[in-house]
């Protein structure tokens, strides 16, 4: 059984495009993330999500929206894409609470997102 | 914030020789140190983790050591195979968020 899924796996669309990822995990974590991969590798956090509540917004434009309907959702909705969004999001999970001792993250497959 | 600098970005290997990824952080505070694998096309997963209390742990293989005075923060594997062949993060923790390094790419050549 999949422990954190996201669909879809591939996203081709044009620039100005509105397009959402969905995330979910099944381990009854509490903590849930959303990472951004670039072409160099880079894996950069976007967001973080703790009981269905924000804890972390790293510099990210406006246009990048999560929702968390509940703790085992966490949803990624991107506004007028550009080019610059081509990459592969990750989302993970975790038992981590804030300011807590911190635990293994686990990954979802990844989405590979290209704008055109 | 955490800054985590991670050395060398590539790494050439004969089977059966070592590998070892280097890695150093920035806040004193972080007290977590996971490594990440991840396979062309994969997603990253964890290899070993350490925590700030403890200077060494090994699993078979691999073995992570932590120098917390430095702030620095290794990883070694011995005995390389073809299938440790991936990209490896390394990471550090406090109470905030999980930073990356920037990853080695390792290749491990029969």
């Amino acid at each position: 059984d999949t422990a954190v899924s996201q669909t879809p796996k591939y996203l081709v669309t044009q620039m100005g495009n509105d397009k959402s990822i969905k995330c979910e995990q099944n381990l009854g974590h509490d903590t849930m993330y959303w990472y951004k991969q670039d072409s160099k590798k880079f894996l950069k956090i976007m967001f973080s999500y703790n009981n269905k509540e924000l804890i972390i917004n790293e510099t990210v434009p406006n246009r990048f929206s999560p929702k968390s309907p509940d703790k085992a959702h966490l949803n990624l909705h991107i506004n007028s894409l550009e080019l610059g969004d081509s990459a592969v999001y990750f989302c993970a999970s975790s038992q981590d609470n804030p300011g807590g001792i911190r635990y293994e993250q686990y990954f979802g497959p990844g989405t590979r997102l290209t704008v055109t | 914030g955490e800054n985590v600098e991670q050395h060398p970005s590539t790494l050439s290997v004969q089977e059966g020789d070592s590998a070892v990824i280097k890695c150093t952080y920035s806040d004193s505070a972080s007290n977590y140190f996971p490594w990440y694998k991840q396979e062309l096309g994969k997603r990253p997963q964890l290899i070993i983790d350490i925590r700030s209390n403890v200077g060494e742990k090994k699993d078979q293989r691999i073995a992570v050591t932590l120098n917390k005075t430095a702030k620095h923060f290794s990883l070694h594997i011995t005995e390389t195979q073809p299938e440790d062949s991936a990209v490896y993060f390394c990471a550090a923790s406090g109470s905030y968020q999980l930073t990356f390094g920037k990853g080695t790419k390792l290749s491990v050549i029969p």
